[in-house]
């Protein structure tokens, strides 16, 4: 089993729709990161938490730090958002990341 | 916007050739890491930094050296590429500073080993 688990592992809606993706972990960790993935194989970091929720735009990210989950939400979804999301973990023992398999999301006008 | 850049974006070579990826940083970020990725899988460390002359081995063994003479500068070298390292390569950095910075992430290097 992943350490760090995603669901779901692909995703198609509707330009409009309301998104989540979801993100648990089995490690302790410092931090949790948001990043997304372009086909052309660049990634951005979106996010950065250790506790409670941040917004960035119509992206919003939250943390329960007890239940070891979190979930990326995307409000009024376009098709430019269409990409791999990736949730990562900073494991408190040795300070490096550990990444989940992704979330594709593919938006459709 | 983050200035990590990588080179060559793509990269197509025969079997027993001799490839360096290129990563540069402008930030003067401290730390550096090479990720390997493989189509539709989750990245793993293959490589990092913490400063010039400071290299240490991954969680994911991999038959690839890196150097760094240079803060700027962390490059990854294949001495006698196989079909086996066919995957895509992120270099990515990050400030000491505080803790737990982000990463910033460069474009990728795509390699391909006929």
């Amino acid at each position: 089993k992943n350490e760090v688990e995603q669901s779901p592992q692909n995703l198609t809606a509707q330009e409009g729709e309301f998104i989540t993706i979801n993100c648990s972990y089995s490690v302790g960790i410092s931090a949790l990161h948001w990043l997304q993935q372009h086909p052309g194989g660049g990634i951005v970091s979106l996010f950065m938490l250790s506790s409670g929720k941040k917004k960035h735009g119509r992206l919003i990210a939250t943390i329960n730090i007890q239940e070891k989950h979190s979930s990326l939400h995307i409000t009024a979804s376009h098709p430019r958002d269409s990409a791999v999301y990736i949730c990562a973990v900073r494991s408190y023992n040795t300070d490096k990341l550990i990444f989940g398999t992704g979330t594709r999301l593919q938006v459709f006008p | 916007e983050a200035d990590i850049y990588q080179t060559p974006r793509y990269l197509v070579i025969g079997t027993g050739k001799k490839i360096t990826l290129e990563c540069s940083q402008t930030m003067g970020h401290d730390k550096m890491y090479w990720y390997q990725q493989d189509p539709g899988m989750e990245l793993h460390l293959i490589h990092y930094s913490y400063g010039v002359n400071s290299t240490e081995k991954g969680d994911l063994s991999s038959e690839s050296t890196v150097s760094r003479i240079r803060t700027e500068h962390f490059p990854l070298t294949l001495e006698s590429a196989r079909p086996s390292h066919t995957s895509q390569y992120l270099c990515a950095s990050s400030d000491t500073g505080q803790s737990n910075q982000p990463q910033h992430f460069g474009d990728g290097t795509r390699l391909s080993i006929l």
